[in-house]
């Protein structure tokens, strides 16, 4: 049973708009979110996280909002450039355990 | 800056052969984990292994198994390359299970 769910495969978004990009989980325990970016032929690097006592979090162009009583949290990319152009995989971890990963959304920006 | 170097970009093998995907991270991590990606499956783990000599199971240990003989450097060994173990391999390390992982640039295996 998959606790982390990302039911996007891909999205495509024209360069200058927004980026939202959702994932969700079932474990209600789940303290800690992350989210990773990965182009091809690499490996995933981490971009942003936010704990469980926060509702936002924000680095320059990157958004993260989570929404404990949905079990929802989404990526906010503002403005989309064509070099974020990846895979992003969101992931969750309970009281300091191991992450546990989402599918992935393969992101395309269109110039 | 972490490191988390593997040791082969690329890799062709063939069926039947045994395989050595070798991972090494230079930040003193006690947690190191292997994962592999395909598409429309995300990333699965394989194996972690929390210090020297440990290892515990993932989701799809099956065909694979792991050596940790120093802490830096978190082997993947393949008994017997088979078709459907094709795939891009991430190694992983971290300070404690929860943190952030580092990952290193995959190894992208081809068993023909």
């Amino acid at each position: 049973d998959q606790q982390v769910k990302q039911n996007s495969p891909s999205l495509s978004v024209q360069e200058g708009r927004i980026s939202i990009l959702n994932c969700d989980y079932t474990n209600s325990m789940f303290d800690y979110f992350l989210w990773y970016k990965k182009y091809p032929a690499e490996g995933p690097t981490f971009l942003i996280s936010i704990s469980s006592i926060k509702d936002k979090n924000e680095d320059g162009r990157f958004t993260v909002f989570l929404n404990k009583s949905a079990k929802h949290l989404s990526l906010h990319i503002v403005p989309s450039q064509p070099g974020d152009s990846a895979v992003y995989f969101c992931a969750a971890s309970e009281a300091g355990n191991m992450l546990t990963f989402g599918g992935g959304t393969r992101l395309m920006v269109k110039p | 800056d972490v490191k988390v170097t593997q040791s082969s970009r690329y890799l062709v093998k063939r069926t039947g052969e045994k395989v050595f995907l070798e991972c090494v991270q230079d930040m003193d991590h006690e947690n190191m984990f292997w994962y592999r990606q395909d598409p429309g499956l995300g990333l699965r783990l394989i194996y972690f292994s929390y210090d020297v000599k440990m290892k515990e199971k993932g989701d799809i240990p099956e065909g694979y198994s792991v050596s940790r003989e120093k802490k830096e450097r978190f082997s993947l060994i393949l008994e017997s390359a088979s078709t459907n173990q094709t795939s891009m391999y991430l190694c992983a390390s971290s300070f404690s299970p929860g943190d952030g992982y580092t990952f290193g640039s995959g190894t992208r295996l081809t068993v023909v």
